[in-house]
């Protein structure tokens, strides 16, 4: 148990649905980030929250949206989808983004299907 | 612009013996980190492992070792008295700054370490 929970495990979603992914930490922390891990690429950051303030958006396409409504609570909004969003989709916590020993925590991720 | 590269798509361990995972890195960063995550099967990103660009010493935790030659920018992973629950993909990363004075994490490609008995 690491102290950051995100659900659902699992998610099969179709082009047209809207579905939401969340992530809760219980450390504590004060920054959040969504990864997205597709197979056979290295880790992708996608969100920086810092303080419920949004510090990093990399180039990531408007059918996510994210929303931070406190420290403890990080969501990833999801609408018409691509089959290549297809992925496991990893949420991380710190104390902070800005030192460089900064340790992030992670969730076990949500593995999302898109049909 | 800041990498890492694991040239190591795949391992192969006895159990009981030692393993080197291999990382090196690319930054013109004076300060930096550098970390190793263990991802199971379940998903979960478990922390293993940090070292920062001005530690002198190598670090270690418990089984675990980073060999930091920072001339070669190289960070590799060693495990020692590999156990069957070592299997899994290693990922090595490294601290990078972004806009706003903040710092990212940059991950490797991963190596899949399978442990025989």
């Amino acid at each position: 148990e690491t102290g950051v929970t995100q659900t659902p495990r699992h998610l099969v979603m179709g082009m047209t649905n809207k579905k939401s992914l969340k992530c809760e930490q219980h450390l504590g922390h004060n920054a959040m980030y969504w990864y997205k891990q597709s197979a056979k690429k290295p880790l992708e950051l996608m969100f920086v929250y810092n303080f419920k303030e949004q510090t990093e958006n990399n180039s990531v396409p408007s059918r996510f949206s994210p929303e931070c409504p406190n420290s403890s609570h990080l969501f990833l909004h999801l609408h018409t989808l691509q089959p290549e969003d297809s992925a496991l989709y990893l949420c991380a916590s710190s104390q902070d983004p800005v030192s460089d020993g900064v340790l992030q925590y992670f969730g076990a991720g949500t593995r999302l299907s898109v049909l | 612009a800041q990498k890492i590269t694991q040239t190591q798509p795949g391992m192969f361990v006895q159990e009981k013996e030692a393993v080197t995972l291999d990382c090196t890195y690319d930054t013109s960063d004076q300060s930096y980190g550098l970390f190793w995550y263990k991802q199971p099967s379940s998903g979960e990103m478990i922390f293993l492992i940090y070292q920062g660009s001005y530690d002198e010493q190598n670090a270690t935790e418990g089984r675990y070792s980073l060999n930091f030659q920072k001339a070669r920018k190289s960070a590799n992973l060693v495990i020692s008295a590999s156990q069957l629950g070592d299997s899994a993909m290693y990922f090595c990363a490294m601290s990078s700054p972004f806009s706003g004075g903040y710092n990212k994490l940059i991950f490797g490609a991963g190596t899949r370490l399978a442990v025989h008995p």
